[in-house]
C-alpha cells in the first residue's frame, strides 16, 4: 500500500500570508494526486487534480506542484475564507490513501 | 451539474446490516468508477471501496473487506454499498465520489452502537 505523509498536521497563519502543505508517497505516483479543502460540516472539495491543475472555479491564490514522491499546495495569500482542513488523495494504485489532513486557522 | 445523494444512514447494533445508496445525476453515470469515502467523528478521510463504470472491477479497504460489499446499477444511475458485520469504528459519515474523486455528495451518517 501507498502511505500519503502530510505535513504539518496543523499550521497558523494571518490573513495575506503564503502557506505551504507538503505530501510525501512512500513510492511513485506519477502526478495522480489531488488536493482537498474541507470546511466543517461539509463535503470536502477537490482544488487540484493531476497534482497541478486547478479545478474550475478555484481562485488562483491555490495552486499544486510535484511529481513522483514529493508534492506542494500553495495558498499564496490566505484568506479569511481558507481557513480549513486539507487533504491529498493518491488515485494511482488501490487503495486509494489519503494524508492525515492539515487544519489551517487563524494566527 | 453533477448531484449526487446519499441515504439509508442511520443507527444500528453491532453486527448488524446497513445499506446506503448514493443516486446520480448530471453525468453519464456508467462512464465513470465510483468510490465511498467515510470520515469517523473528528477525524479524518478513509477510503472505503471503489467500482469500476461498468461494474466488473471492485475494490475494497482491508478494514472492510469481507464484511462490505460495493454495487451499482447502470440503469438507473445508483451505486450501493451493503454493509455487513457492522462494528463500532464503522461509525462515520460516509460520502460517495465520482470517478478521481473531484465530486462529492453531501454524506450519510452511520451510527452503530448498541
Amino acid at each position: 500500500d501507498i502511505q500519503m505523509t502530510q505535513s504539518p498536521s496543523s499550521l497558523s497563519a494571518s490573513v495575506g500570508d503564503r502557506v505551504t502543505i507538503t505530501c510525501r508517497a512512500s513510492q511513485g505516483i506519477r502526478n495522480d494526486l489531488g488536493w482537498y479543502q474541507q470546511k466543517p460540516g461539509k463535503a470536502p472539495k477537490r482544488l487540484i487534480y493531476a497534482a497541478s491543475s486547478l479545478q474550475s472555479g478555484v481562485p488562483s491564490r491555490f495552486s499544486g506542484s510535484g511529481s513522483g514522491t514529493e508534492f506542494t499546495l500553495t495558498i499564496s495569500s490566505l484568506q479569511p475564507e481558507d481557513f480549513a482542513i486539507y487533504y491529498c488523495l493518491q488515485h494511482n494504485s488501490y487503495p486509494r490513501t489519503f494524508g492525515q489532513g492539515t487544519k489551517v486557522e487563524i494566527k | 451539474e453533477v448531484q449526487l445523494l446519499e441515504s439509508g444512514g442511520g443507527l444500528v447494533q453491532p453486527g448488524g446490516s446497513l445499506s446506503l445508496s448514493c443516486a446520480a445525476s448530471g453525468f453519464t453515470f456508467s462512464s465513470f468508477a465510483m468510490n465511498w469515502v467515510r470520515q469517523a467523528p473528528g477525524k479524518g478521510l478513509e477510503w472505503v471501496s471503489s467500482i469500476s463504470g461498468g461494474g466488473g472491477s471492485t475494490y475494497y479497504a482491508d478494514s472492510v473487506k469481507g464484511r462490505f460489499t460495493i454495487s451499482r446499477d447502470n440503469s438507473k444511475n445508483t451505486l450501493s454499498l451493503q454493509m455487513n458485520s457492522l462494528r463500532a469504528e464503522d461509525t462515520a459519515i460516509y460520502y460517495c465520489a465520482k470517478g478521481g474523486a473531484g465530486e462529492w455528495g453531501q454524506g450519510t451518517l452511520v451510527i452503530v452502537s448498541s
